[in-house]
């Protein structure tokens, strides 16, 4: 149980377009997902956290106009990259949390982003 | 503020060698921890979490921890380590109501046969 999926797993884009990533519970209602963001060899920056049905909270120094996150269900967050630039490649990845699992954050496989 | 630090960036142990990974957390309450392993380029993935009650928590894959109040330590450890065991393994801490998880920088682990 506790299974979270990402898709896509890699996406390459051109500068400018914009990205949408998918962030789903597979087997539990997620009432918060959270979106974070990892370099190389380098521990995970949490973004945005997101409840079902309200606005992201996004953490200080996080464009909320350029990384657009919706959680329109019980079981899907977006994460949308607006206006993608290199400086935007990224390993993105989403984590999921709800009552059935009280406290404990189940993670996604992660999305690779290349912006050429 | 809440933090983690895990003293260790790299280790490497020989396969079926003991293995402990430290970790150490700043928070005024007790905490939620959570140690957590990634292998490259892929999620994290949820080895052990600690509550409360008992101190000693197993965990998946032939992992333990302890927490020790009076240290502020997490400390992972195992027996005896195998070769699908290397990976980056974070320690991560979870306090107020926001859910948040606070990371480590995390700890490279390399297997020598």
């Amino acid at each position: 149980g506790a299974v979270v999926s990402q898709h896509p797993s890699r996406v390459i884009c051109k500068s400018g377009t914009s990205v949408k990533i998918e962030c789903r519970s597979l087997d539990f209602q997620a009432t918060t997902m959270f979106w974070y963001r990892q370099f190389p060899k380098q521990s995970l920056m949490l973004m945005a956290t997101s409840n079902e049905g309200s606005k992201a909270t996004y953490e200080q120094g996080v464009e909320k106009d350029k990384f657009l996150i919706n959680h329109a269900s019980l079981t899907l967050s977006t994460l949308t990259v607006t206006s993608a630039h290199p400086e935007d490649s990224s390993f993105y990845i989403c984590s999921a949390t709800g009552r059935s699992i009280q406290e404990t954050q189940y993670f996604g496989p992660g999305t690779r982003l290349l912006v050429l | 503020a809440q933090s983690v630090t895990q003293p260790d960036i790299h280790i490497t142990v020989s396969e079926g060698a003991s293995l402990e990974l430290r970790c150490n957390y700043s928070y005024g309450a007790t905490p939620y921890l959570f140690w957590y392993v990634q292998s490259p380029g892929q999620g994290l993935q949820l080895l052990l979490k600690y509550f409360s009650g008992d101190t000693l928590v197993q965990g998946i894959k032939g992992f333990e921890a302890e927490f020790k109040r009076s240290q502020s330590s997490f400390n992972l450890r195992k027996p005896s380590v195998h070769w699908s065991d290397a990976a980056e393994y974070f320690c991560a801490v979870q306090g107020g109501n926001t859910g948040k998880l606070i990371f480590g920088q995390g700890t490279t682990l390399q297997v020598k046969p």
